[in-house]
């Protein structure tokens, strides 16, 4: 089946301090990869998205690249700020059976950044 | 546009209870999704259900747990007699429409305690 596999945490940084969050998948097929981020208290949002070998991903200053030859998809940021610090998924999804996109889930990385 | 909402955020039980989790899904939203993460684990796909139908319930455990999303209200995922395994933390998603990639919407799940 389908798995995510991501980088250990707790990670902290100082800011402005390079980030680099490894993840790594299993699949069938090709899937569509994705970052999220979960703010304390809130719910998990979406950071940013690939859907194809080679596709890029950006936001918010983060950067992912679809890597089909390493089955990588890792998260980096040249410089981060205090507001960066958050737990990040890593995630692919998947058509089901019955149409409907289901993602699987890393474990979540919880990054800190120290001012 | 409030987001999606999940309650209660925290809910202790004993064992042989019965939780009740609900999601209230964005707003023009008609499909719904619920996930688990157990400690130390990543979120892992349950159920999926549109408006009085389940979908795709092929993440979800044979006994004691149930999902509905009714004409009226919110989703409700329902476990009877709760285990001490069950203590996880449960979320919600939403999307405005499935069968290809639209964005899921996350509400900030609800932790769960068995005791």
């Amino acid at each position: 089946g389908n798995s995510v596999t991501q980088m250990e945490g707790p990670v902290t940084l100082s800011e402005e301090a390079f980030l680099t969050i490894n993840c790594t998948y299993t699949a069938t097929g090709y899937p569509s990869l994705f970052w999220y981020v979960q703010y304390p208290g809130e719910g998990l949002q979406l950071l940013l998205k690939a859907t194809k070998a080679d596709d890029k991903g950006s936001n918010k200053g983060f950067e992912a690249t679809y890597r089909k030859e390493t089955t990588s998809f890792h998260l980096e940021k040249g410089s981060v700020q205090v507001s960066d610090s958050a737990v990040y998924f890593c995630a692919l999804s998947a058509i089901s059976n019955f149409g409907n996109e289901k993602l699987t889930f890393g474990t979540g990385t919880r990054l800190t950044i120290i001012p | 546009n409030a987001g999606v909402m999940q309650n209660p955020r925290h809910l202790v039980r004993r064992r042989g209870q019965e939780a009740r989790l609900r999601c209230s899904p964005m707003k023009g939203h008609s499909h719904v999704y619920w996930y688990r993460q157990l400690p130390e684990e990543g979120l892992k796909f349950m159920v999926y259900l549109q408006k009085e139908n389940i979908i795709d319930e092929s993440g979800m455990p044979k006994e004691r747990f149930s999902a509905e999303f009714p004409k009226e209200g919110p989703s409700i995922l329902r476990i009877q007699q709760v285990v001490r395994g069950d203590s996880a933390a449960y979320f919600c998603a939403s999307s405005p429409v499935s069968g290809g990639y639209y964005e899921q919407y996350f509400g900030p799940g609800t932790r769960l305690t068995v005791t």
